[in-house]
């Protein structure tokens, strides 16, 4: 069974403050992604990486940035929080290999930053 | 520019059929996903369709028109724990070769007794 899990279910921080959320894969998947959910928009997909110290920006990725150091974590990065970055985040992973292996999704952080 | 289109909201009565749609316009497509989504809960893969028709599994089935840029998801003989959040995701050709997904918003469906 796939599992890929998140540091934190509910995260607080303070505008200014550089937020760290961890995604950990443990089925050796070689592509990861990063997505917001914000209500009435979707997931809108921030970085994704398909190797290790590889990445490639979404469609959101401002105010963001990523770290693949080992295949199977990758972490997301709010240099500096603001409050519009309120939203739920999800990671996800994928196989590469073929093309109808689907992505399997973490449970979520909620991040609020007040 | 890429874009998935799908309903906000459905409502169905327990035991029934329902389907929901999804239409795109997307350049370099490669699948079309659904995925379900609890409230409070990660999305999780319902049905993948990359060729033109009708893929059945269970309960749940869904068809593709490429040419039309269109999907359905059918939902039959409805239960109480269908009430979700249907997700539609298209599979695209990123520039760099690698594959990038782009979601609709979703459509809350609620099953009533």
């Amino acid at each position: 069974d796939v599992k890929v899990t998140q540091s934190s279910r509910y995260l607080v921080k303070r505008t200014g403050e550089k937020v760290f959320l961890e995604c950990v894969q443990d089925m050796d998947h070689e592509n990861m992604f990063w997505y917001r959910q914000d209500p009435g928009l979707g997931l809108r997909l921030i970085y994704f990486s398909y190797d290790v110290k590889m990445k490639e920006k979404g469609d959101i990725p401002e105010g963001y940035s990523v770290s693949r150091e080992k295949k199977e974590r990758f972490s997301l990065i709010l240099e500096s929080a603001s409050t519009n970055q309120t939203s739920m985040y999800l990671c996800a992973s994928r196989m590469d290999r073929a093309s109808q292996y689907e992505q399997y999704f973490g449970p979520g952080t909620r991040l609020t930053v007040t | 520019g890429q874009n998935i289109d799908q309903p906000t909201e459905m409502t169905a009565t327990e035991g029934a059929i329902v389907q929901i749609n999804c239409t795109y316009q997307t350049s370099g497509f490669n699948g079309l996903f659904w995925y379900q989504q609890h409230a409070g809960e990660a999305p999780t893969f319902l049905s993948y369709n990359v060729l033109d028709g009708l893929e059945e599994k269970g309960r749940f089935s869904s068809f593709l028109s490429r040419s039309k840029g269109y999907s359905y998801l059918l939902l039959k003989e409805l239960q109480m724990k269908d009430s979700a959040s249907y997700l539609c995701a298209v599979r695209v050709v990123h520039t760099s070769g690698t594959y990038k997904y782009i979601f609709g918003t979703g459509t809350r469906l609620k099953v009533l007794a």
